[in-house]
């Protein structure tokens, strides 16, 4: 069945750096797309960016265009996300979601939270 | 990217019809046939409902059903169960400048 692990979340300080990693298992993670989606505390979804199949496209959310990277390793099914300069408001859960046979985000990892504060 | 709309909160008894709206613009949700909604309990991960407007994945009940008319797009949950309470947030592909995926504020149900 399809699996989706985050790690790499933790408590940095504003301004920090911090990588996230979501490990795939369960399907061909080769050829389909993947998200990442944020969630504040006690708040709603965020999207956040999204990759294709094989990296040849990525797109971002505005809040976190020229800070965030979104990568993939196909050869080890590891979707990655480089957060820099964070910011107060990048806290919260951040879950990497699928795009398989069910379209966008269908399957969800258990998310991982991300604190910035000082 | 403005978040759809979505009522704060909705309620129902059990057996009950429930139905969610979503509202958009030609960008997203009137644009695409590409909306999805997803349901999350407290503390847990969101899960996947209904796809492209008003396709169901596999071992989802067919209590709930989508569909879309404009750029308003609905859920709705028939033979409501205690289990059915929870938030549930519609997503829409967009493409304003560049692709990219628009959630709305989310909809907590509560079952009476």
């Amino acid at each position: 069945q399809v699996q989706l692990v985050e790690s790499g979340g933790g408590v940095v300080q504003p301004g920090g750096s911090l990588r996230l990693s979501c490990a795939a298992s369960g399907f061909t993670f080769s050829v389909y797309g993947m998200h990442w989606v944020r969630q504040a505390p006690g708040k709603g979804l965020e999207w956040v960016a999204f990759i294709r199949y094989d990296g040849s496209n990525k797109y971002y959310a505005e809040s976190v265009k020229g800070r965030f990277t979104i990568s993939r390793d196909n050869s080890k099914n590891m979707l990655y996300l480089q957060m820099n300069s964070l910011r107060a408001e990048d806290t919260a859960v951040y879950y990497c979601a699928s795009k398989t046979l069910y379209g966008n985000f269908d399957y969800w990892g258990q998310g991982t939270l991300v604190t910035v504060s000082s | 990217q403005s978040a759809l709309t979505q009522p704060r909160s909705v309620s129902g008894s059990p057996g009950q019809s429930v139905t969610i709206s979503c509202t958009g613009t030609s960008s997203d949700v009137g644009g695409y046939n590409y909306v999805s909604w997803c349901q999350q309990h407290p503390g847990k991960a969101p899960k996947l409902m209904i796809y492209d407007v008003s396709k169901r994945p596999s071992g989802v009940p067919d209590r709930f059903s989508g569909s879309k008319s404009g750029n308003t797009a609905s859920l709705t949950i028939s033979g409501l169960q205690a289990e059915d309470e929870a938030d549930y947030y519609c997503c829409s592909y967009a493409d304003t400048y560049t692709p990219n995926w628009v959630f709305g504020g989310g909809t907590k149900l509560t079952v009476l």
